[in-house]
């Protein structure tokens, strides 16, 4: 079945300094990806989302991400980051079994900004 | 505004006592979903509806009963509520089916508690 792993389950990074977040996917096809971004005691919103096409994704806030099918992974990155991207990230790939279709997240990786 | 709303905000309850917790969007979308947050897990999806009058579990459906009368709208019930069921609740929707090139908008959140 289709899954995600985050192998980071905290990173800190110092303000201004560049930020990769890490996803690995498990899939035999060409997945459907999406990176969300949870700030505390709010709800997810969608960074960027990758189908087909161009492997590396622009999205918003500054983020990117690049699809490599040789690795399976789907990592986020941003080259400078603000205090303000101090948040939790989730990777998620839509998984399809018989007809029906959900979204499955990894376990998330959460961000500290250090000034 | 485009947006899911989701009520009450945060509950607290006791155990066995039934609950509801409403789920409603204005985008008129098809596909709604309910997810479950829990520290170290990520979020679990409980049961979806890809339209009116069609649903079908997630990944962690046991204790949850779900309906979809109208399109608009999609209550989670907690028929028998559990300490085990304390967590934070997401609802979520998506103009059509996910591996359509389509972003989930998230509701802000249920934080539910049972003693």
């Amino acid at each position: 079945a289709q899954s995600v792993t985050q192998p980071d389950i905290h990173i800190t990074v110092s303000e201004g300094a560049s930020l990769e977040l890490r996803c690995n996917y498990s899939y035999g096809a060409t997945p459907y990806l999406f990176w969300y971004v949870q700030s505390p005691g709010q709800g997810l919103q969608l960074l960027l989302k990758y189908f087909s096409g161009d492997t590396l994704v622009q999205g918003i806030k500054g983020f990117e991400a690049e699809f490599k099918r040789s690795q399976s992974s789907f990592n986020l990155r941003k080259p400078s980051v603000h205090w303000s991207d101090a948040a939790e990230y989730f990777c998620a790939v839509v998984r399809t079994q018989g007809g029906s279709e959900k979204l499955v997240f990894g376990k998330g990786t959460k961000l500290t900004v250090n000034p | 505004e485009a947006q899911v709303t989701q009520n009450p905000r945060y509950l607290i309850t006791v155990t066995g006592k039934k609950l509801t917790v409403t789920c409603s969007q204005n985008m008129n979308h098809e596909y709604m979903s309910w997810y479950r947050q829990d520290p170290g897990l990520g979020l679990r999806q409980i049961y979806y509806s890809m339209n009116v009058e069609v649903t079908d579990k997630g990944d962690v459906p046991e204790g949850y009963k779900v309906s979809r009368k109208e399109k608009r709208n999609f209550p989670l019930i907690l028929e028998s509520p559990s300490p085990n069921q304390t967590s934070l609740y997401f609802c979520a929707s998506s103009l059509k089916r996910l591996a359509y090139y389509n972003e989930q908008f998230f509701g802000p959140g249920t934080r539910l508690t049972v003693l």
